[in-house]
């Protein structure tokens, strides 16, 4: 089973900041990584697929970049409706698998 | 628009059994993988199954194969998460969930989500 490491565990920002959340597997999944994002009370949301595609509907201030085992998602100015818990997904190897999360609070 | 509704919030005691559903509605319900991902109190995403409804085809998660049933109707469009003798250890968010892309490629990203079924066990 691949694992996904995410880092930092919390992050607390101002608006307005830049923030970049980390995923790192265990294993090499080329591009086979989305993002999520699950605000509290709510499912998760599709932000990115395929490393760096935004799904629909997905604000151009999120970003997600990298390959192989290292991964980013980046938000380049953050708003007060960005606080959530960001989850990355590898969908390489069965069975798929998630990240622990990364809370983000804003300020 | 493409949607996921699940059935209600569950109360149980242990030993119980429990069906839940997801009805889908907005896409060619055959030819989507569609399944089950657990969030339990306070912690993250658990990938539980798919089921591809065209050819029934079912994965589990070795991490629970053999501890829930996944099914689907579709004449209704409707998957199912089953159990057959709840613990209080089952006790969590069940998220219905769609495989991102048209196809038999169990592997995928997931889009879109329910709304999730709180299923809460305890004496």
């Amino acid at each position: 089973e691949i694992l996904l490491t995410q880092s930092p565990d919390t992050l607390s920002l101002s608006p307005g900041e830049r923030v970049t959340l980390s995923c790192r597997a265990t294993l090499n999944i080329g591009s086979y990584l989305a993002w999520y994002q699950q605000k509290t009370g709510q499912p998760p949301r599709l932000l990115i697929s395929g490393a760096s595609r935004r799904a629909t509907g997905v604000p151009d201030r999120f970003s997600g970049s990298g390959y192989g085992t290292d991964f980013t998602l980046t938000i380049s100015r953050v708003e007060p409706e960005d606080c959530a818990v960001y989850y990355c997904h590898q969908y390489s190897d069965a069975p798929d698998t998630f990240g622990q999360g990364v809370k983000l609070e804003i300020k | 628009e493409v949607q996921l509704v699940q059935s209600a919030a569950e109360v149980k005691t242990p030993g119980e059994s429990l069906k839940i559903s997801c009805e889908a509605s907005g896409y060619g319900f055959d030819n989507y993988w569609i399944g089950w991902v657990r969030q339990m109190p306070g912690k993250g995403l658990e990938w539980m199954g798919f089921i591809y409804p065209a050819e029934n085809l079912i994965r589990y998660s070795p991490s629970f194969e053999g501890q829930v049933t996944i099914s689907a109707d579709r004449s209704i469009n409707t998957a199912y998460l089953e159990w057959d003798g709840l613990k209080a250890s089952d006790t969590a968010i069940y998220y219905c969930a769609r495989r991102g892309r048209y196809g038999i490629r169990l592997l995928d990203w997931i889009d879109p989500w329910g709304q999730g079924t709180l299923v809460t066990v305890s004496s």
